[in-house]
């Protein structure tokens, strides 16, 4: 299993230009999630997603958008980027009730 | 939200039990006590939880204090590739999705000393 994967590594965008985080995963799991962290700071939730077809808002959701359309993929959508979302985002996902498996993060620059 | 308070930082020397501790005073009967770890540059990483009885496995122990309160998650032998930051999170045992939104705080950061 390659357990959950994100593209790309790095980007760089200037403000305003959006751009599409992609998640994958291949371990058959219902629930997926995407979160942002900050220097030096916890994760925060942006959204999560319950099934293909199912999401929901997390504790930070403005200037993102998500869709499910299958069990593997999640993809996180930023539109209008700006300096504010300069962050690590990390997608995960899980069976419902158990540990939650990460991917190795993207890290995003708005300048 | 039940709340959660860990030391900001802890060192230890390597090869030596480490016990990171936990306090979870408001925490309610349905709530699960969940550990992860995060390594330098990389996402967190699922160690262990349990609700009541202590829990081993091969990354770690969790020791839950009788009335609940306080639980310790033990490294039995540190390794340089431990030092990381560690995250104690509540979670209630029902199944459904409001449940899945973990709050991740500020953890503890381990550092091993050779």
């Amino acid at each position: 299993n390659a357990g959950v994967t994100q593209t790309p590594k790095f980007r760089i965008l200037k403000i305003g230009q959006s751009m599409t985080l992609q998640c994958a995963q291949d371990m058959n799991h219902n629930y997926m999630y995407w979160y942002r962290q900050d220097p030096g700071m916890g994760l925060k939730l942006i959204y999560y997603s319950v099934g293909a077809g199912i999401t929901d808002k997390g504790e930070v959701p403005n200037g993102y958008n998500v869709s499910r359309s299958t069990t593997e993929d999640f993809p996180l959508r930023l539109e209008l980027a700006a300096p504010s979302q300069t962050s690590v985002y990390f997608c995960a996902s899980s069976y419902p009730g158990q540990g939650k498996y990460f991917g190795p993060g993207t890290r995003l620059t708005v300048t | 939200d039940a709340k959660t308070t860990q030391p900001n930082s802890m060192e230890s020397n390597e090869e030596e039990p480490v016990h990171l501790p936990c306090n979870h005073s408001t925490i309610s009967g349905t709530d699960y006590i969940h550990w992860y770890r995060q390594l330098p540059s990389q996402g967190p990483e699922y160690v262990i939880h349990g609700l009541t009885s202590n829990v081993n496995n091969r990354m770690a122990s969790l020791a839950i204090a009788e009335d609940r309160k306080s639980s310790t998650l033990i490294l039995h032998r540190a390794t340089l590739r431990d030092a990381a930051v560690y995250y104690c999170i509540l979670r209630d045992r029902g199944v459904n999705f409001g449940n899945e939104k973990l709050t991740f705080g500020t953890g503890t950061r381990l550092t091993i000393i050779p």
